[in-house]
């Protein structure tokens, strides 16, 4: 596609379920990142993959967060055991390279933890 | 800490009036620059970046930039608001030889008819 795409675009789960996110980056993009939108964390960064490097998992919140991202293009985003808290807006990017080049956001997946 | 700020939390102007939203940065070394509009339930979009060279930048839809190093400042322009410029603004930094966003509160802009 033209643009990087996110899917599902809400998503309503129970505490304590796991859910995943997915992203398409746009093709030809090495770089993928995730973000969190949230009231009260603003726009945060959760996790970084750039080609075929170890990702950049500084951000990720705790241990029930997980990406993977697989043959360098779809990623996937798990978070296990949800919590109320992980009620967010979860946006994915991607760009040429890493470094300044422009990130590209998809529109997100609005999650909300009931 | 390294952080951006963006001091107005919502700003309310006239269709027609002028547009400034303030963006300041606490870093070491000056980092490269963006700012990003939001629109209701949409990604980001990129409006114009800084990497270095010409201070005043020009971006997408009429807006500009300027890049002021004494001040740590990048804020955001236009000359004559639309009512489609309503939305979220978000100024944003990757720190040399960095990777990751680092973004700002965000500024949300009301345009009054």
């Amino acid at each position: 596609g033209a643009g990087v795409s996110q899917s599902p675009s809400n998503k309503v789960t129970e505490k304590g379920k796991d859910v995943e996110l997915r992203c398409d980056p746009i093709s030809g993009h090495t770089a993928l990142y995730w973000y969190r939108q949230s009231l009260g964390q603003g726009l945060e960064f959760l996790i970084y993959f750039q080609g075929n490097s170890a990702p950049d998992k500084s951000g990720l919140p705790s241990d029930r967060f997980s990406a993977e991202r697989t043959g360098g293009s779809v990623s996937t985003l798990t978070i296990q055991r949800t919590q109320q808290e992980d009620s967010a807006v979860y946006l994915c990017a991607s760009s040429l390279g890493g470094g300044q080049d422009i990130q590209y956001f998809g529109a997100g997946t609005r999650l909300s933890v009931l | 800490a390294q952080s951006v700020t963006q001091p107005d939390i919502h700003i309310t102007v006239s269709e027609g009036a002028s547009l400034e939203l303030r963006c300041n940065y606490s870093y070491g070394a000056t980092p490269y620059l963006f700012w990003y509009v939001q629109s209701p339930g949409q990604g980001l979009q990129l409006l114009l970046k800084y990497f270095s060279g010409d201070t005043l930048v020009q971006g997408i839809k009429g807006f500009e930039a300027e890049f002021k190093r004494s001040q740590s400042s990048f804020n955001l322009r236009k000359p004559s608001v639309h009512w489609s410029d309503a939305a979220e603004y978000f100024c944003a930094v990757v720190r040399a030889a960095g990777n990751k966003l680092t973004f700002g509160g965000g500024t949300r802009v009301l345009v009054k008819p």
